[in-house]
This record gives structure tokens, C-alpha cells and sequence, in this order.
């Protein structure tokens, strides 16, 4: 079975300041894939990077960065210099890895969701 | 390109009712999801496609739960005698498909069934 605990249920910074959400997962797959999603106010899930378990490498875009490391299970995501416009639900999520008996399906399994409120 | 797109976005049901709930994926995706999210928890799975073939029902959470996609395009989630724990926001999503690879699923608006 899977699992992702996102323990932060609601942060509130103010604008500017850099925040991140945490993520810790469970799964006995070998191989897996993490996920991060935004849920704005207006409802839509947006995707915003998805990770595979062998890569462990730290990945930047911009003004986020995520932090995968495989011995603590986590897939942290930060937000430098946050801004208004990144208030919203932030979904962390996990799906297994592939599945060579041709009935695999890369299910997500979500988080409860981080909602991120920033202050002007 | 177009995303994917869900009819109804709202939809008000009375208890008993049958519900049709429609989703067009991305033009070209192969794999098809569908979600329930109830409020202020996470998406959890329903059910997935793969062209037709629905491989995996395994979230389907009664057998009030119907899903279909008979030509590997559209879907529908049917509900029926809609019950008042039925009353969430319903997700589709669509991704390429590949057997190695999981990618990214997108993600349409949502239809959000209340159930009265």
C-alpha cells in the first residue's frame, strides 16, 4: 500500500518570506514517482514536477525547489521569495513504478494537501 | 492545445437520483483517470483506462459506481441513487501512456456533485 502524509495542514507567511512543505511517503515499490500539484482557489489542479526514485538530484525552477531524499522518505518542496499568486492547496503525490504484466496503473495516491496562504 | 475538460461543472442531485458525470481528456492521451475529491481532502482514486479497457476499478467505492470510455476517448462516471456521502468534486485527469514510465496526469476542473 501507499501512502503520503503532508503533516503541515495550513501555513501562513507573509509575502516574500520562503516557505516549504513537507512530504513524506510510503510505498514497498522499488520504483516509484513523486508528484507536486498546486489547487488554486479556482479548483484545477495544476501540475508542477514530477520525480522519478532513481533521481535524487535536487531540482530548481524558478522560485521553487524540491528536495527528494530517499533515506528519510521525504520530497520537501520550497518556495523562495513567495508571492501572493501561490496561495493555494499544495498536493503531494505518489504513484507506483512500472508494472510489466501490462495491467499497471499509475494511480496517484495524494496527500491531504497543504493550504498555503501568503500575506501581502 | 485544448486541456481536459469535464461536464457538468456543478451538478445538484437529489437523493435517488442517477448522475452522468462527463470527461474529455487531452487529444492523444491514452490513459484516463477518475477522482474523487471530498472537501478539504486529497484526490483519491477511482478507476483508469487504458484506451477502452478499464483496467483498474479498484477505488470505485460501491457498485453504484459505473465508469465507461467505449471508444477510448470520452468517459463517463455514472452514479446511481445518488446517496448524500456521494456528494464530492469528481476529477478527471489524462496522461500518455507508456509501460515504463509514469507521467504527469492533467488534471480538468472538476464536476462538484451535491447530493440534497
Amino acid at each position: 500500500a501507499q501512502k503520503v502524509t503532508q503533516a503541515q495542514t495550513e501555513i501562513s507567511v507573509v509575502e516574500k518570506e520562503d516557505v516549504t512543505l513537507d512530504c513524506v511517503y510510503e510505498t514497498r515499490d522499488t520504483t516509484y514517482y513523486l508528484f507536486w500539484y498546486k489547487q488554486p482557489p479556482s479548483g484545477e489542479l495544476v501540475f508542477l514536477i514530477r520525480r522519478n526514485s532513481f533521481d535524487e538530484q535536487n531540482e530548481i525552477s524558478g522560485r521553487y525547489s524540491w528536495n527528494f531524499q530517499k533515506s528519510t522518505s521525504s520530497f520537501n518542496f520550497t518556495i523562495t521569495a513567495s508571492q501572493v499568486v501561490d496561495s493555494a492547496v499544495y498536493f503531494c503525490a505518489l504513484s507506483p513504478g512500472p508494472s510489466y504484466s501490462g495491467a499497471g496503473s499509475y494511480q496517484l495516491t495524494f496527500g491531504k494537501g497543504t493550504k498555503l496562504s501568503v500575506i501581502p | 492545445g485544448a486541456g481536459v475538460s469535464q461536464s457538468p461543472r456543478y451538478k445538484v442531485a437529489k437523493r435517488g437520483q442517477d448522475v452522468a458525470l462527463r470527461c474529455d481528456p487531452i487529444s492523444g492521451h491514452v490513459s484516463l483517470f477518475w477522482y474523487q475529491q471530498a472537501l478539504g481532502q486529497g484526490p483519491e482514486f477511482l478507476t483508469y483506462f487504458q484506451n477502452e479497457a478499464q483496467l483498474d476499478k479498484s477505488g470505485l467505492p460501491s457498485d453504484r459506481f459505473f465508469a465507461e470510455r467505449p471508444e477510448g476517448s470520452v468517459s463517463t462516471l455514472k452514479i446511481q441513487r445518488t446517496q448524500q456521502e456521494d456528494s464530492a468534486v469528481y476529477l478527471c485527469a489524462s496522461s500518455l501512456e507508456s509501460r515504463e514510465v509514469s507521467y504527469e496526469q492533467y488534471f480538468g476542473p472538476g464536476t462538484r456533485l451535491t447530493v440534497t
